[in-house]
């Protein structure tokens, strides 16, 4: 156990719609990722926040959003959602937003678009 | 941005056999490779981690070797279990980002 929680686990949904999956950091982790794991594109990182505030940004669409919160959790939103946005969704956690600090994965959410 | 390329992409040993992963990387200013593993439905979980300003790095079974010069990076595993079976991944970030290039992935199947 990485000590880093994702909720729901499985989330099965319609074309169109909107989700939110919850993640909650490490205890005295600041820093927030999320990535998104296709079978045919590996892991794929979505965007980072750092202590609140967005530090990086990656290969995110633009119905997607993320938000990190006071208390530290983060949320990624996903909206108007198409059956090739099903994957599984994993948020990881680190200390700090340095460059060689150990990113802590959690068990995922496994998103299924109908 | 930083491109990293992992081969092969599955790999068959028998057990005890030693297995090699490898993984190129396109900025030469990246200075952070950790390897992480993935069993069936479960979460990446690091295994091993090198900096730039080592060339080889040691733990148990596992070992992880750098060229900078060449940029590319290996993972090895000596006297493979079946416990071993599962996807790896090779990484890198650049300094002052602690944000990670994924490599593909590398299926390892090691048979009885």
């Amino acid at each position: 156990d990485s000590g880093v929680t994702q909720t729901p686990k499985h989330l099965i949904t319609a074309t169109g719609q909107r989700v939110t999956l919850r993640c909650s950091p490490r205890s005295g982790d600041l820093s927030v990722y999320w990535y998104q794991q296709s079978l045919d594109q590996g892991l794929q990182f979505l965007i980072q926040y750092y202590n609140g505030e967005e530090r990086a940004k990656g290969n995110i669409l633009e119905r997607f959003s993320a938000q990190q919160f006071p208390d530290l959790h983060s949320e990624l939103n996903l909206s108007s959602l198409e059956l090739g946005d099903s994957a599984l969704y994993f948020c990881a956690s680190s200390v700090g937003a340095g460059d060689t600090d150990t990113q802590y994965f959690g068990p995922g959410t496994r998103l299924t678009v109908l | 941005g930083e491109n990293v390329e992992q081969h092969p992409s599955t790999l068959s040993v028998q057990e005890g056999d030693s297995a090699v992963i490898k993984c190129t990387y396109s900025d030469s200013a990246s200075n952070y490779f950790p390897w992480y593993k993935q069993e069936l439905g479960k979460r990446p979980q690091l295994i091993i981690d090198i900096r730039s300003n080592v060339g080889e790095k040691k733990d148990q079974r596992i070992a992880v070797t750098l060229n900078k010069t060449a940029k590319h990076f290996s993972l090895h595993i000596t006297e493979t279990q079946p416990e071993d079976s599962a996807v790896y991944f090779c990484a890198a970030s650049l300094p002052g980002y602690s944000t990670l290039t994924f490599g593909k992935g590398t299926m390892l199947l090691v048979s009885p």
